[in-house]
């Protein structure tokens, strides 16, 4: 599986758009990016998906670029209850590894007021 | 039911007992995870299951865990001869089939191995 790199934290004001990079410059061709966050003590939720194009759902957006060796996800507004740890992961697309998902450290995002 | 359920929510062990801990996937689902998160950490692949079968195994930390999925819908995570290293919330995921479904996951079994 193709691996991901994220900041290990950012900040964000309340009501101010929230993106968050991540970079998996060893994507292969046939593998989706998602997204998932955490919310403390939460079981993981999933955000959004893409493949090759931006990507739009009513929690976010997914800007994959045009060599898909990065993505970032977008939260337009960000709210206090966005304060989470967001996960992004390159999923298995064959072998054994099909389907697999491999959390890396994510990003710690912090709301504040 | 609605979502992924795991149960029980919480167990407390002694050291050298054996837990099981039991997920119950959406309905339909075929691909089923389990994953560990220690305190403060990211999350661990222990092993995900197609249908019934377990094409990746390769997260089980020792030959201490075990697990198995029958009728294509519950699965049992065993650990045997808990060590206090153990203690973690134990995390399981369900997924339709298909490259590119989402996964769902339950709350968690947290458990304490005292």
């Amino acid at each position: 599986d193709a691996k991901t790199t994220q900041p290990p934290s950012m900040d964000c004001a309340e009501g101010r758009a929230a993106n968050l990079p991540c970079n998996h410059s060893t994507i292969s061709g046939n593998e989706y990016v998602y997204w998932y966050r955490q919310i403390h003590s939460q079981g993981p939720q999933y955000i959004i998906h893409g493949l090759k194009n931006n990507e739009t759902n009513e929690m976010a957006s997914l800007i994959i670029t045009e060599d898909r060796k990065s993505s970032t996800l977008i939260l337009p507004h960000a709210t206090l209850r966005d304060t989470a740890v967001y996960y992004c992961i390159v999923k298995g697309a064959g072998g054994t590894s099909y389907g697999k998902l491999t959390f890396g450290q994510g990003t710690i995002l912090t709301v504040h007021p | 039911g609605a979502g992924v359920s795991q149960s029980p929510s919480n167990k407390v062990t002694e050291k050298g007992k054996d837990v099981e801990l039991r997920c119950d996937p959406i309905s339909g689902h075929t691909a089923l995870y389990w994953y560990r998160q220690r305190l403060g950490q990211g999350l661990e692949f222990l092993i995900y299951f197609q249908g019934n079968s377990a094409p990746d195994k390769s997260g089980l930390p020792s030959d201490r865990f075990s697990a198995e999925r029958t009728g294509e819908s519950v699965s049992t995570l065993t650990i045997q001869r808990t060590q206090q290293e153990d203690s973690a919330v134990y995390l399981c995921a369900s997924r339709k089939q298909g490259p590119n479904t989402e996964a769902f996951f339950g709350q968690g079994t947290r458990l304490t191995v005292v």
